[in-house]
This record gives structure tokens, C-alpha cells and sequence, in this order.
């Protein structure tokens, strides 16, 4: 079955516990990319990448580091948490089409609760 | 930078009952996307439309570019329709990210 993935699916934990987000997707895409969502700001991206060992900021990238060494996965890592980043993570991913991103495929999220 | 405006904000709807969700972008896209986001969280893609018309089962959705608007049609509306449609956009800029607009939360009632 054609999917993304996200472990966890849930996470509490605390200011400054460094904390790493699994993204992995089976369906041999070239462009992976995070978002937040939170209540009233919709949904912001953090990082993207278009390939492998190529990655670049999105809008809201402070806080938050990326790595794609392996075209399947594009994890998230947040070396010292803060309660701002408390948030549902959302992992996607798409085959690259006519400049963009073309059609994306979420993953099942990933809600983070810093304490 | 793009606006994405959908409307309306909320909707609530007996079941059966037909609705019509409107999705506005104030420039011209690459492609739109609907999607619905159902009470766990999760984002399912309901329609990749840059342009024309799709139908899959009761929804239906239809791009105008040139226009630029979509909309999103909901037939016979079941309470597992309950959620949040966003519409997506992306404009032609390598590596950009989906544009989302803030959704239409629709409860349908048995």
C-alpha cells in the first residue's frame, strides 16, 4: 500500500529533550516536505527537500533541523524543544510536477505537546 | 504572496442534505488540491485539480483557473463527511510549499 508513515503518532515531553520525528514514504518520491498546523494559522511548512541531500527552509524553520540521506525518509529533529513547538506535525510527500510540488500525500500526523 | 480564502468558514447540514464549499486564490496556480481532514487529524486527498471538473462518488469538484476559483460539491451528505475541507495551492516556484486556505468545517447530523 502506497503510504506515508510518521512515528510517533503522539509524543509529550519536555523543554529542551532532544526529540526526532520518522518520516518514511513508499511510493519513490523526490520532493518530502514538514508542516505544523496550528489552531488558526492553518498549516506553515518547515522544511522541504527535493532530493536526496538537498533540503531548504520553509516559513517557519527556527527551532528545527532536517536530514534526507535516503530518498524514503526525511526525518524531523528538534535538538532542544520549546512549548511553541507544541503543534500536530505533518509529514508529505510528491512526485515534483510543472515547477512545483505537484500532488502531495500526507502522512497521519504527529501530535507534539512540549511541556 | 498568494491568499487562499474559502468560505464558508462553517457549515452544518442535516444529513442528506447537498452543500457547495468555494475555494478563492487571488493569483494564478500551479495546481489545487482538496483535501479533508477528518475528526482524528488525518489529511486525505479528496481531489488533485488544477483545472475541469472530477466526480469521485458523492463529491465532486470543479477549477475555474481562469477564474480563479474551485469548488467543492458534497451530495447527500453522511455524518462521516464531518470535518475540515481545505483547499491547496501551489504557484509555479520550485520547492514551495502547498498554499492552504484556513477550511470550511462542516458537521453533518444524522
Amino acid at each position: 500500500e502506497a503510504q506515508v508513515t510518521q512515528n510517533p503518532r503522539y509524543l509529550i515531553t519536555v523543554t529542551g529533550k532532544k526529540l526526532t520525528v520518522t518520516c518514511s514514504q513508499n511510493m519513490n518520491h523526490e520532493y518530502m516536505s514538514w508542516y505544523r498546523q496550528d489552531p488558526g494559522l492553518g498549516l506553515r511548512q518547515i522544511y522541504y527537500s527535493m532530493n536526496v541531500e538537498v533540503t531548504d527552509k520553509g516559513d517557519v524553520p527556527e527551532g528545527y533541523k532536517v536530514s534526507r540521506k535516503e530518498k524514503r525518509n526525511f526525518p524531523l529533529i528538534l535538538e532542544s524543544p520549546s512549548p511553541n513547538q507544541t503543534s500536530l506535525y505533518f509529514c508529505a510527500s510528491s512526485t515534483p510536477l510543472a515547477g512545483g510540488p505537484g500532488e502531495q500525500f500526507f502522512g497521519p500526523g504527529t501530535r507534539l505537546t512540549v511541556l | 504572496g498568494i491568499q487562499v480564502e474559502q468560505s464558508p468558514p462553517d457549515l452544518i447540514l442535516q444529513e442528506g442534505a447537498n452543500s457547495t464549499l468555494r475555494c478563492n486564490f487571488s493569483d494564478s496556480v500551479n495546481n489545487l488540491q482538496w483535501f479533508h481532514q477528518n475528526p482524528w487529524g488525518q489529511l486525505i486527498n479528496l481531489f488533485y485539480i488544477p483545472s475541469g471538473t472530477k466526480q469521485n462518488g458523492r463529491l465532486s469538484a470543479t477549477t475555474v483557473a481562469t477564474e480563479r476559483y474551485s469548488l467543492l460539491y458534497i451530495s447527500s451528505s453522511q455524518t462521516t463527511d464531518s470535518g475540515v475541507y481545505f483547499c491547496a495551492v501551489d504557484v509555479n516556484q520550485a520547492g514551495t510549499a502547498l498554499i492552504f486556505g484556513k477550511g470550511t468545517t462542516l458537521s453533518v447530523s444524522s
